[in-house]
């Protein structure tokens, strides 16, 4: 009965590649968000989804497209993979878009860009 | 935007000491504190949290104390573990639709 989950776990891909990775939450929430947690820890908002709308779009490359199918999944999609998207990203959740809420990390996805 | 900065950066303490972390943010409209803990290899959790109509929270052995006028929040754990080694984040929040600005983190040891 995981709350939010994330796959794959690991990512292993040569650069250039385009690949995904899929969120799931069955907490009911509305808001969805995705993370980057670079080498050095520091973790940066890059997308928020409220009950499938986009929210949030922070100054990421157009290369990374993210989708939410319904407001229990969120995805995110990576074009031309280079060396600097190795890191990992987590899926998270709240229960709305308000200021006030925990947000709820999936277990994140290590993404390693040969 | 909104900037914060988390001090210090790695920590160490013997086992039953205190440990605090400080974060500074530079948006004076943030009204949302949380502290998320993050072990090894694992998701960030949220430890506690403070809004900003209050200046202090207690939860057991955490606590944190906030000051708006001078745009700083704080930390405090007593009788440290050692399962309170961790990776620590401050962030501030209410601003833009739940968006969480993060600090850098501060890795906390202790030592047994």
């Amino acid at each position: 009965d995981t709350a939010v989950s994330q796959t794959p776990k690991y990512l292993v891909t040569q650069m250039g590649n385009d690949k995904s990775i899929k969120c799931e939450q069955n907490l009911g929430h509305d808001t969805m968000y995705w993370y980057k947690q670079d080498s050095k820890k520091f973790l940066k908002i890059m997308f928020s989804y409220n009950n499938k709308e986009l929210i949030i779009n922070e100054t990421v490359p157009n290369r990374f497209s993210p989708k939410s199918p319904d407001k229990a999944h969120l995805n995110l999609h990576i074009n031309s993979l280079e060396l600097g998207d190795s890191a990992v990203y987590f899926c998270a959740s709240s229960p709305s878009r308000g200021s006030y809420n925990e947000q709820f990390f999936g277990p994140g996805t290590r993404l390693t860009v040969l | 935007g909104e900037n914060v900065e988390q001090h210090p950066s790695t920590l160490s303490v013997q086992e039953g000491d205190s440990a605090v972390i400080k974060c500074t943010y530079s948006d004076s409209a943030s009204n949302y504190f949380p502290w998320y803990k993050q072990e090894l290899g694992k998701r960030p959790q949220l430890i506690i949290d403070i809004r900003s109509n209050v200046g202090e929270k207690k939860d057991q052995r955490i606590a944190v104390t906030l000051n708006k006028t001078a745009k700083h929040f704080s930390l405090h754990i007593t009788e440290t573990q050692p399962e309170d080694s961790a990776v620590y984040f401050c962030a501030t929040g209410g601003t833009s639709y739940g968006k969480l600005t993060f600090g850098q983190g501060t890795i906390l040891t202790v030592h047994p």
